[in-house]
């Protein structure tokens, strides 16, 4: 069966800017988490959704927003980018929430310039 | 706080040298310790989950084991193609998954 897809894999964005990252789960997994990853910090949770909601958020400031729709795909918004939130972005799913194996997209590589 | 801490950083290894990774946790009502595999420009790539302290699981060369504090990841005669980041995470149970910094580890031929 096909993979968590995410899109797009690259982007580069000015400061100020905003962007919005896309997340498609594998077919039947209704749980999505968001995740930052920088070699300083690792892979930081950003936020978990299940059927439309969002279940629990990380430490993240108000700029970074999310959301579910009816079919699972989910969307991650990030307004007024900042130089230090050039990251890798990874969405993971799984069938019913994160106490079971995760798994994960590609992620989308985010340049802040 | 919960929290997730792996060592070594880095790990150098000679192919065939075995070792060990360990990921010590402080996570609040631990619903799952899981390891994870993340090559270059790519996502994590699940290996285990462990639920209970005493538990173990393998994989190829690969073995898991979970205490009440830590977790180990145990590496038996390792290949170049091992050479990857392995990444430990406790999951909270409250829908949130707390990783570690990873453990880079580099495999000589």
């Amino acid at each position: 069966k096909a993979g968590v897809t995410q899109t797009p894999r690259y982007l580069i964005k000015t400061r100020g800017q905003q962007v919005t990252l896309s997340c498609s789960p594998i077919s039947g997994h209704r749980s999505v988490s968001w995740y930052q990853q920088t070699p300083g910090q690792g892979l930081q949770f950003l936020f978990e959704y299940f059927s439309e909601t969002q279940r629990n958020k990380g430490n993240f400031p108000g700029r970074f927003s999310g959301r579910q729709f009816s079919n699972s795909r989910s969307e991650m918004n990030v307004s007024t980018l900042e130089l230090g939130d050039s990251a890798l972005y990874l969405c993971a799913s799984t069938p019913r929430g994160p106490d079971t194996e995760a798994f994960f997209g590609q992620g989308t590589r985010l340049t802040v310039v | 706080e919960d929290q997730v801490t792996q060592s070594p950083e880095a790990l150098r290894l000679q192919e065939g040298e075995s070792s060990s990774l360990n990921c010590s946790y402080t996570v609040s009502g631990l619903r799952g310790l899981f390891w994870y595999r993340q090559d270059p420009g790519k996502g994590p790539e699940f290996l285990f989950t462990l639920y209970s302290a005493g538990e173990e699981k393998e994989k190829e060369r690969l073995k898991a084991t979970l205490t009440k504090k830590e977790s180990f990841l145990h590496i038996t005669a390792p290949k170049p193609e091992d050479s990857a980041t392995y990444l430990c995470a406790g999951n909270t149970g409250g829908f949130k998954t707390i990783f570690g910094a990873g453990t880079r580890l580099f495999v000589k031929a």
